[in-house]
């Protein structure tokens, strides 16, 4: 069975700190990784997507992707309390079309 | 990112009635939508892949007959919860199948069925 694994939290971090948020998955096959930043009573929004080992940096949001451990992770730079929100993982695996499978999410709690 | 409205927002109805919710694409043409559930505290719970101008491809578990999916063009696809009962409450959101296999949400609809 695909999984895709977070730490419910909640994750608090104090305004102006990093913020590290993980995600593990289960299947080796997986080829894109995606964060979605979720707010109370909202719908998902796209942060970032990552395909390749190793870092990408957009703006505070820097994804890490390492196949070899099957992990990726999200570091929130300068966190800010309005970053305070739910954060999926989702990875799309091989053979399976653009199908996302989702974390069940870390909430993210940045306190003033 | 695409641009995905959902209609209603937000739906109450009571039990045994039928529910039709709408997902469309704003800026971009979309040949496959998906339909995602999220109850209370957990994530989204992937219903079915809707394919326009063919039939959807549901999940394992997810009743197909209950949970009707009509994609008649490439800007709209539709929900359509029949015989809606109290346990179907959920926030039920659509999301658009965009480029380098991203996915752009709609803004959800929220439905309590009585």
């Amino acid at each position: 069975q695909k999984e895709v694994e977070q730490n419910s939290g909640p994750l608090s971090v104090p305004e102006g700190a990093i913020a590290s948020l993980n995600c593990t998955y289960s299947d080796r096959g997986s080829q894109s990784f995606f964060w979605y930043r979720q707010y109370s009573g909202k719908s998902p929004e796209l942060i970032m997507f990552i395909y390749s080992n190793g870092d990408k940096e957009d703006g505070r949001f820097t994804a890490q992707l390492n196949k070899a451990s099957q992990y990726v992770s999200l570091l929130i730079r300068d966190s800010q309390p309005s970053d305070s929100a739910t954060y999926l993982c989702a990875v799309n695996s091989a053979g399976g079309g653009n199908k996302l499978t989702f974390g069940t999410g870390t909430q993210l709690k940045v306190e003033l | 990112g695409a641009v995905v409205s959902q209609h209603p927002s937000w739906v109450i109805c009571k039990s045994g009635t039928s529910v039709k919710i709408e997902c469309r694409s704003l800026d971009f043409q979309a040949t496959t939508m998906f339909w995602y559930r999220q109850f209370p505290k957990q994530s989204l719970m992937l219903m079915a892949t809707s394919n326009e101008g063919s039939k959807a491809t549901y999940e394992q578990g997810v009743e197909k007959d209950k949970f009707l999916i009509n994609h008649a063009s490439l800007t709209l696809s539709t929900l359509t919860v029949t015989s809606a009962h109290p346990e179907d409450s959920s926030f039920y959101i659509c999301s658009e199948d965009g480029s380098q296999e991203t996915q752009y949400f709609g803004p959800g609809t929220r439905l309590l069925v009585l």
